[in-house]
């Protein structure tokens, strides 16, 4: 069984850029959650989505969205980039929604210069 | 390097030795909690979980203890090897029906000595 993938695994964009990440769940899972992992702030929540909704969202900025299409793979949107963006982004599959059970993908590097 | 917190809490033990790894949780209402692991380049790999009306849960070589008096977890591995060097994350299941989400402790770096 395939599991959580996310492309690309690497991205270096500039400051004003808009930048899209992806995210595949396992096979069966409708939600996909979205987390931002830093050093100075740990792995913090960013969304939820669940059958095509957005069920529960982190305390972010409105220049971060996403959306879930009908086979449950996940985009995650980020306008006007800033220098803070810069991170390791995480998706999270799992079946039901919530976070039980929620297996991860290897993450998308950004960087934003 | 993985985007890790700098300056993370080290538990560092010899290969073979059982390791301990505790966690402090935040919300007495969180009632499921997942271990994760996380090594240098690579997303959190889900260990094991437990919910809330357990106190004790145990997989292949992990054993997770669930104290919801004073709100700890505690993750036991045992024999180490150098594979379980990473970070290690407790992650709690907390808010409203509909609105539940994990929410993450800071992480312990696990070091294996050879």
């Amino acid at each position: 069984k395939a599991g959580v993938t996310q492309t690309p695994r690497y991205l270096i964009k500039t400051r004003g850029q808009q930048v899209t990440l992806s995210c595949s769940p396992i096979s069966g899972h409708r939600s996909v959650s979205w987390y931002q992992q830093t050093p100075g702030q740990g792995l913090q929540f960013l969304f939820e989505y669940f059958s095509e909704t957005q069920r529960n969202k982190g305390n972010f900025p409105g220049r971060f969205s996403g959306r879930q299409f009908s086979n449950s793979r996940s985009e995650m949107n980020v306008s006007t980039l800033e220098l803070g963006d810069s991170a390791l982004y995480l998706c999270a599959s799992s079946f039901g929604q919530g976070g039980t059970e929620a297996f991860f993908g290897q993450g998308t590097r950004l960087t934003v210069v | 390097g993985e985007s890790v917190g700098l300056h993370l809490p080290t538990l560092s033990v010899q290969e073979g030795d059982n390791s301990i790894i505790n966690c402090a949780y935040s919300n007495s209402a969180s009632d499921y909690f997942i271990w994760y692991k996380q090594e240098s380049g690579k997303g959190p790999q889900f260990i094991i979980d437990i919910r809330s009306n357990m106190d004790k849960r145990q997989g292949q070589r992990v054993t997770v203890l669930l104290n919801k008096t004073v709100k700890h977890l505690s993750l036991q591995i045992a024999a180490t090897q150098p594979g379980d060097s990473a970070v290690y994350f407790c992650a709690e299941n907390q808010g409203p029906p509909g609105r539940r989400a994990l929410t993450f402790g800071s992480g312990t770096r696990l070091q294996v000595q050879p």
